[in-house]
C-alpha cells in the first residue's frame, strides 16, 4: 500500500533534550516536507526536500532541522525543543515539484509532540 | 504576503443539502488551486484540483469552482452526508516548491 510513514504518533517530552520524528514514504517520491498545525493557524510549511541531499527552508524553520540522505525517508530534528514547538506535525511526500499538476500532496498521519 | 481565507466557523447543514465552503485568496495568482480533506487525528487528503482556465470540476458528488477575478474558489458537496463531516481545507498552488494551506472549515453534516 502506497503510504507516508511518520512516527511516533504521540510524544511528550521536556525542553532541551533533543528528538527526531521519522518519515519514510514508499512511492519513490521526489518531492518531501515537513508541516506543522495548530489551532487557527492551518498547515504551515517547516522544511521541504525536492530531492535526495536537497533542502530548503519554508515558512517556519526556526528550531528545526531535517537531512535527506535516502530518497525515501525525511526526518526531522528538533536539536533542543521548546514549549513553543507543541503542536501536531506532518509529514507529506509527492512525485515531483507541488506546482506541478499531477502532484498533489500526500501526508501521513501525524505526529501529536508536547514539549513541558 | 500571500494570505488564504476560509471560513474559520464550522458550517451545520442538513443530510441531503449542499454544502458550500469558500476560499479566498490575496495577493498572488495561483495556476491552480487543491482542495484537501482532513478527518480528525488524520493527515489531509487530497480531493480535487482545478487549473486557473478551468472555471469547474467535477467528481461524484463534489463540485468546484475557481474564479480568478475575484480570487475565490467554492467548494461545493451535494446531497450531503454525515460522513462527509470533516475539515477542509484549500491550499492555492504553482508558487514552486513551496505549498500554503489555508486554516480549513470545518463542516458538520447532520442526520
Amino acid at each position: 500500500e502506497a503510504q507516508v510513514t511518520q512516527n511516533p504518533r504521540y510524544l511528550i517530552t521536556v525542553t532541551g533534550k533533543k528528538l527526531t520524528v521519522t518519515c519514510s514514504q514508499n512511492m519513490n517520491h521526489e518531492y518531501m516536507s515537513w508541516y506543522r498545525q495548530d489551532p487557527g493557524l492551518g498547515l504551515r510549511q517547516i522544511y521541504y526536500s525536492m530531492n535526495v541531499e536537497v533542502t530548503d527552508k519554508g515558512d517556519v524553520p526556526e528550531g528545526y532541522k531535517v537531512s535527506r540522505k535516502e530518497k525515501r525517508n525525511f526526518p526531522l530534528i528538533l536539536e533542543s525543543p521548546s514549549p513553543n514547538q507543541t503542536s501536531l506535525y506532518f509529514c507529506a511526500s509527492s512525485l515531483g515539484e507541488p506546482s506541478s499538476y499531477n502532484s498533489p500532496l500526500h501526508f501521513g498521519n501525524g505526529t501529536r509532540l508536547t514539549v513541558t | 504576503s500571500q494570505k488564504i481565507e476560509q471560513n474559520s466557523e464550522a458550517l451545520n447543514i442538513q443530510e441531503g443539502k449542499t454544502a458550500t465552503l469558500t476560499c479566498n485568496y490575496t495577493n498572488y495568482s495561483p495556476a491552480y488551486l487543491q482542495w484537501y480533506r482532513q478527518d480528525p487525528g488524520r493527515g489531509p487528503v487530497f480531493l480535487l484540483l482545478i487549473r486557473e482556465n478551468e472555471k469547474e470540476k467535477r467528481k461524484e458528488r463534489l463540485k468546484v469552482t475557481f474564479d480568478t477575478t475575484l480570487k475565490q474558489s467554492l467548494f461545493h458537496i451535494t446531497a450531503s452526508q454525515p460522513a462527509d463531516s470533516a475539515t477542509y481545507l484549500c491550499a492555492p498552488g504553482g508558487g514552486g516548491f513551496k505549498t500554503i494551506f489555508g486554516a480549513g472549515t470545518r463542516l458538520f453534516v447532520k442526520a
